[in-house]
């Protein structure tokens, strides 16, 4: 199982942008996938679900109405987008990968990318 | 939702035992059988060690165990070595469909 962020950067308060993971070694279209962050020094936060067939989403009050997460089955790939950023979301986000039993826990972890939201 | 508690801090000797807890609600802990933790070290990417309460991912050593009482989660990690100074978090589902994490305990080895 290997998951592969890309997409984080420096952006300005309010602007937008979009994350990617990149999923390969299993097969993507079975499985829900998870964001978590992290903000520099903190704890882990989760921010969002998204079944393996996308039908079903959750997300963290944090979160909820600004972030969107969504996927591509057919490019094996993940996506959170974020729009509206605020200087509390700087933080590094992994993706991860359900367990095969159920949604409620991240069997496989990406390395993260850094979002750094700053004017 | 708000998060989980745990200590900040927990440190132990080689060869002992140390017990990190995790409290939280029965919106949380206390209602469902989706607790897990994860083991992160410093600049690293958590891992997986507990799932469901009780349960070790293939490869996660028989040293890490699990457990529930009310609305509070355990780790214990018997035989402390010096690999295993790290930090610890716990992570539930919730009544709202979602999860929540503890703030993290930073295990010592002395």
């Amino acid at each position: 199982v290997q998951l592969v962020e890309s997409g984080g950067g420096v952006v300005q308060p309010g602007r937008p942008l979009r994350l990617s993971c990149a999923a390969s070694g299993f097969v993507f279209s079975s499985y829900g996938m998870h964001w978590v962050r992290q903000a520099p020094g903190k704890g882990l936060e989760w921010v969002a679900v998204i079944w393996y067939d996308g039908t079903s989403k959750y997300y963290a009050d944090s979160v909820k109405g600004r972030f969107t997460i969504s996927r591509d089955n057919s490019k094996d790939t993940l996506y959170l987008q974020m729009n509206s950023l605020r200087i509390e979301d700087t933080a590094v986000y992994y993706c991860g990968r359900v367990g095969i039993r159920n949604h409620w826990h991240l069997a496989n972890w990406g390395r993260g990318t850094l979002v750094s939201v700053s004017s | 939702h708000s998060a989980l508690t745990q200590p900040a801090s927990v440190s132990g000797s080689p060869g002992q035992s140390i017990t990190i807890s995790c409290a939280g609600s029965s919106s949380d802990i206390g209602g469902y059988n989706y607790v897990s933790w994860y083991q992160q070290y410093p600049g690293a990417a958590p891992r997986l060690i507990i799932y469901d309460f009780t349960n070790r991912p293939s490869g996660i050593s028989d040293r890490f165990s699990g457990s529930k009482s009310g609305n509070t989660a355990s780790l214990t990690i018997s035989g402390l070595q010096a690999e295993d100074e790290a930090d610890y978090h716990c992570c539930s589902y919730t009544s709202s469909s979602a999860l929540v994490f503890g703030g993290g305990t930073r295990l010592t080895v002395l």
